[in-house]
């Protein structure tokens, strides 16, 4: 498999205010990174998908002003949430797709538990 | 609407029986089916995986099964051991839709091996 990390692992920041979330892959390099997210005792919702060194693709509902991604290296992807309110207070996790032949398969990060006062 | 189903919230098995998890799913375009297991505040980890060219996958104490035509699969477990307690998801993904498509997550069977 990947080995994922996640930093930090929980956040708690004031409404308004922008949190920045860090995604590694520390044994793959990952042209394509996914990020999800999880509301309590509700499935993982696929947010974008992060592509190295382009624009990330998101799905529907998401805002893309607010959830700013970058994917500046094989190996890191950020997720910016901006002037955060309460009702993104919520589980966020990153993975990492591994194209090993077939099938490909993804990796998770531990997450990142975020809330916001 | 919710492409992938799994309708049993939770699931409750003796130690040592077989535990069988089902999926549903409806989107006719899902052509490779992963299973996960998640704890409480962790990310989600890989178990098995499987290719809409089988209809079975093993590994170890567990086996997927595929029913193409029923839009169904299943995750066997045996035997059952105190823990392989945690929440499963149930994930699909359109691979030959070309590009690299996010996962299609199950609301999750929590997974309950008791003593």
């Amino acid at each position: 498999g990947a080995v994922v990390s996640q930093h930090p692992s929980r956040v708690i920041c004031k409404s308004g205010t922008s949190v920045k979330i860090e995604c590694r892959s520390l044994d793959f390099q990952a042209t394509t990174m996914f990020w999800y997210r999880q509301f309590p005792k509700k499935s993982l919702m696929l947010m974008a998908t992060s592509n190295e060194g382009s624009k990330a693709t998101y799905e529907q509902g998401v805002e893309k002003d607010k959830f700013l991604i970058n994917h500046a290296s094989l190996t890191l992807s950020t997720l910016t949430v901006t002037s955060a309110h309460p009702e993104d207070s919520s589980f966020y996790i990153c993975s990492v797709r591994v194209l090993r032949g077939t099938p490909d398969t993804q990796y998770f990060g531990p997450g990142t538990r975020l809330t916001v006062l | 609407d919710q492409q992938v189903k799994q309708n049993s919230p939770s699931l409750s098995v003796q130690e040592g029986r077989i535990s069988i998890l089902n999926c549903d799913y409806t989107n006719s375009m899902f052509d490779y089916f992963l299973w996960y297991k998640k704890y409480p505040a962790e990310g989600p980890t890989f178990l098995i995986s499987i290719s809409s060219i089988k209809d079975k996958n093993e590994d170890g104490r567990f086996t997927v099964f595929l029913n193409k035509s029923a839009k169904h699969l299943s995750l066997h477990i045996v035997p059952s051991q105190p823990g392989d307690s945690a929440v499963y998801f149930c994930a699909a993904s359109a691979r030959s839709g070309g590009g690299a498509d996010g996962l299609t997550f199950g609301k999750g069977t929590h997974l309950i091996i008791q003593p």
